[in-house]
């Protein structure tokens, strides 16, 4: 099983600044997946990331798969901004049906 | 509209009293898969299907039961629920795999007394 870890779990930031959320994984995988959950509100896919990196509006995330690294960087942070985001990463052995998440980072951005 | 539609959205229940949420999804996705989310332990998968008639447990599919009989629906049996079974649920689905991009549905929260 793949083990998916974020950071940090908590970020408060205020309007403009720089942050970056991370997320770890423990196994070899075909693609990660950024996902954004609003507060009170249905999750949405963001990216998903096999290598290099993927733009999304503003947001731009990226991968390193030889470290098992994957960065979310969020420049000029607006309140539009605050949710949690989570990361996924399919299981391991071959077995690319199952998804393990990370705990989530919940962003707080204020104006 | 590409769209994922869970039913009901909210719902109070009882130990014991059977109950089903529906999940459909318009895109003719072959993968479809149920999760729960829970405070501090985040999301976690219940049961997935790989496609009509194929399902399999994920990592907490004690107490559930699916089943796959059309495409478009995957519906989710709790057949007799207990408190800790009080959960927001989500249905997702994608093209294929895993590793595909994952369509959520608005969730479903689910108290049981």
């Amino acid at each position: 099983k793949n083990e998916v870890e974020q950071s940090p779990q908590n970020l408060t930031a205020q309007e403009g600044e720089f942050i970056t959320i991370n997320c770890s994984y423990s196994v070899g995988i075909s693609a990660l997946h950024w996902l954004q959950q609003h507060p009170g509100g249905g999750i949405v896919s963001l990216f998903m990331l096999s290598s290099g990196k993927k733009k999304h509006g503003r947001l731009i995330a990226t991968i390193n798969i030889q470290e098992k690294h994957s960065s979310l960087p969020i420049t000029a942070s607006h309140p539009r901004d605050s949710a949690v985001y989570i990361c996924a990463a399919p299981n391991s052995g071959g077995s690319n049906y199952k998804l393990t998440f990370g705990k989530g980072t919940l962003l707080t951005v204020n104006p | 509209e590409a769209q994922v539609t869970q039913n009901p959205r909210y719902l109070i229940t009882v130990t014991g009293k059977k109950l089903t949420v529906t999940c459909s999804q318009n895109m003719n996705h072959e993968y479809m898969s149920w999760y729960r989310q829970d405070p501090g332990l985040g999301l976690r998968q219940i049961y997935y299907s790989m496609n009509v008639e194929v399902t399999d447990k994920g990592d907490v599919p004690e107490g559930y039961k699916v089943s796959r009989k059309e495409k478009r629906n995957f519906p989710l049996i709790l057949e007799s629920p207990s408190p800790n079974q009080t959960s927001l649920y989500f249905c997702a689905s994608s093209l294929l795999l895993a590793g595909y991009e994952q369509y959520f549905g608005p969730g479903t929260r689910l108290t049981v007394t």
